[in-house]
């Protein structure tokens, strides 16, 4: 089947140490997307990237990175710079970034620092 | 800058009401406007799109008129069900080239009880 998948569903972390959530496309699509989710803020974008091995930042970029090495790949690091890091991730795909609104999202992975 | 306000939620409906969601926008130019859905635990889906004024999108019974005069894009369905249970996010995607980026308000939680 092809689809997004995400990993793992939850991921707990302590303060101070970076973590990277996973972000995996079979769809053969060329852009890539991640967004932060947060009780009643709705979807802020982080990062995209339109091909391989570039990227641009989105509105909430700071405290976090990412890299496109693979076109079926795109893994998002929570830095220990990023203040509020517990939220709902998303990753999202779309076969061209002018094709942005068929999005095809994951199922997310809710991460938690204490 | 470009932005996207729907009514607060939550929104508890009984079972084949009518519902109707608000969605106004901010934007230069003609923005794609759509509306998305989560399902609670999943990532977002598109529910329905309109790229120009006037038009209709319509997708599972739901609704939407790209209202240009009144920067609108209200979410509407006749009779609601169980299943309709979910968050409903108003999004749109700016006009011009390389504007690839979404906007999406804050969501609208919905509650349909038998």
């Amino acid at each position: 089947d092809g689809g997004i998948t995400q990993s793992p569903k939850y991921l707990f972390r302590k303060e101070g140490q970076n973590v990277t959530l996973s972000c995996e496309q079979n769809l053969n699509h060329d852009a890539m997307y991640w967004y932060r989710q947060d009780p009643g803020q709705g979807l802020r974008l982080i990062y995209y990237s339109q091909i391989v091995n570039d990227f641009q930042k989105g509105d909430i970029a700071e405290g976090y990175s990412v890299s496109r090495e693979k076109k079926e790949s795109f893994p998002l690091t929570v830095t220990s710079a990023q203040k509020n890091p517990t939220a709902f991730y998303l990753c999202a795909s779309s076969s061209h970034p002018r094709d942005s609104y068929e999005q095809y999202f994951g199922p997310g992975t809710r991460l938690t620092v204490t | 800058g470009d932005s996207v306000t729907q009514m607060e939620g939550p929104v508890t409906l009984s079972e084949e009401a009518f519902l109707t969601i608000n969605c106004t926008y901010t934007a230069t130019g003609y923005p794609s406007l759509f509306w998305y859905v989560q399902y609670p635990g999943e990532g977002l889906q598109l529910l329905l799109k309109a790229t120009k004024a006037d038009d209709k999108g319509s997708n599972k019974g739901f609704e939407a008129t790209y209202r240009k005069e009144t920067t609108s894009f209200h979410l509407e369905k006749g009779s609601v069900q169980v299943s309709d249970s979910a968050v409903y996010f108003c999004a749109l995607r700016p006009s011009g080239a390389g504007s690839y980026q979404l906007t999406f308000g804050k969501g609208t939680k919905l509650s349909v009880i038998p």
